[in-house]
């Protein structure tokens, strides 16, 4: 089966350090979402891309977040400097949204734990 | 702006008896509903999901779920659960507003079997 991947899957980090994290999308989507989860406030959509562009990334902190798709293989979350309250579980989800068949693949996640 | 109520945080059953996962949305388009899994430490995998048609949906696992337009819901059941349902579920919504693409999901409901 065609999987999401993401790396790493867990990462501590220091309070102030630049944090990246990487998502290879499912080869032919043409879709890439990142979210967020956490306890307290569930599942957060940061930012979607189509085809490469971004479409949305209102769900996002503009200040220290940003997500990139340097090419068609590869999504980015960058968290720069990081802060204990970015503790979370971010999760990629991809999809080929053209087809109508609206439904996304999701990864394994990135646990992020920023001390 | 859409949004998405799962009325039940926790659902205790015992195996092999049916069970009902409540989830209403609110939204007075027509929206595109979703209900995904999520078991421990990995990320989530589509159930089933509605978008035009037939009011029943069936999904993976055994698991169906009803469209009811008129109490805007999409309730999950599963006429005999497994030890191995045990995690959460989420159901989701898309709707015109977004072009279908952002898919907000609810805060999840605990689905724990008994043996």
């Amino acid at each position: 089966d065609a999987r999401v991947t993401q790396t790493p899957r867990h990462k501590v980090t220091e309070m102030g350090q630049e944090v990246t994290m990487r998502c290879q999308p499912i080869l032919g989507h043409n879709t890439v979402f990142w979210y967020r989860q956490t306890m307290m406030q569930g599942l957060e959509l940061l930012a979607y891309f189509r085809n490469r562009a971004p479409l949305d990334d209102s769900g996002m902190p503009k200040d220290r977040f940003s997500a990139e798709m340097p090419d068609a293989t590869l999504a980015t979350l960058k968290i720069q400097p990081s802060e204990p309250r970015d503790s979370a579980v971010y999760f990629c989800a991809s999809g080929l949204v053209a087809s109508g068949n609206y439904g996304y693949t999701f990864g394994s996640g990135t646990r992020l734990t920023v001390v | 702006a859409q949004s998405v109520t799962q009325l039940d945080s926790q659902v205790p059953v015992f195996e092999e008896a049916p069970v009902e996962l409540r989830c209403n949305y609110s939204s007075s388009v027509s929206v595109y509903l979703f209900w995904y899994v999520q078991y421990p430490n990995q990320g989530l995998q589509l159930l089933l999901k509605y978008l035009s048609g037939s009011t029943l949906v069936k999904g993976i696992n055994g698991f169906e779920a009803e469209f009811n337009k008129s109490q805007t819901s999409f309730h999950l059941r599963k006429p005999s659960v497994h030890i191995s349902d045990t995690a959460e579920y989420f159901c989701a919504v898309s709707g015109p507003e977004t072009s279908y693409d952002k898919v907000i999901f609810g805060p999840g409901t605990s689905l724990s079997v008994i043996p």
